[in-house]
């Protein structure tokens, strides 16, 4: 049973394309994240949403944005892409009431710009 | 804004013995929650043990401790008897625990760890 799961695990694509990177919990989470990791392996924060607050990373430049159809799903939608956008992206889920408790992973999905 | 360092890019151990890898971090807050997280070559985030800064006993997962040194804002991870399998690279992060903030996590910059048979 995966409890966080993203797709594709892989894409490739051009430069100027316009992309989406599915996430979906069954943990019955209420809060979800996503997170960039660069090449050199630093994990930074993009997004945290939950149904009521949306925060936004300033750094994120606003080609990027997340999109979220239910509780369940935290899509992140990607625009006229960039080479340095080429990172792995990991969705992320917790329970927002119970404080302190951990974030759990998605397995990441790989994007190379080309 | 908080920060989280990690000063050691790489460390290695042989296999059975003990290392422990090094945290600082940085906040003006007195509640918050740190972690250890483990990144094996498949890429997935895994935690290793969680410790909550209200709490004074060091939190342990068998055979991985924690040193948790709240005034000097040092959170350290000790591995015991190394196993093949702990080999990965390991992320020290940070998370307020105030109501209302953000919940996301801050991470440090990784320390690769090898051991060594």
């Amino acid at each position: 049973d995966t409890a966080v799961s993203q797709t594709p695990k892989y894409l490739v694509t051009q430069m100027g394309n316009d992309k989406s990177i599915k996430c979906e919990q069954n943990l019955g989470h209420d809060t979800m994240y996503w997170y960039k990791q660069d090449s050199k392996k630093f994990l930074k924060i993009m997004f945290s949403y939950n149904n009521k607050e949306l925060i936004i990373n300033e750094t994120v430049p606003n080609r990027f944005s997340p999109k979220s159809p239910d509780k369940a799903h935290l899509n992140l939608h990607i625009n006229s892409l960039e080479l340095g956008d080429s990172a792995v992206y990991f969705c992320a889920s917790s329970q927002g009431v119970l404080e302190g408790y951990e974030q759990y992973f998605g397995p990441g999905t790989r994007l190379t710009v080309t | 804004a908080q920060t989280v360092t990690q000063s050691q890019p790489e460390m290695s151990v042989q296999e059975a013995e003990t290392v422990t890898l090094s945290c600082t971090y940085d906040t003006s807050e007195s509640d918050y929650y740190l972690f250890w997280y483990k990144q094996p070559p498949s890429r997935q985030m895994i935690l290793v043990i969680r410790q909550e800064a209200y709490k004074q006993q060091n939190a342990t997962e068998n055979r991985f401790s924690v040193n948790f040194q709240k005034a000097a804002k040092s959170f350290s991870l000790k591995i015991s008897d190394s196993q093949l399998g702990d080999a990965a690279m390991y992320f020290c992060a940070y998370r307020s625990a105030l109501t209302g903030s953000a919940r996301q996590l801050t991470f440090g910059s990784g320390t690769q760890l090898t051991v060594l048979p």
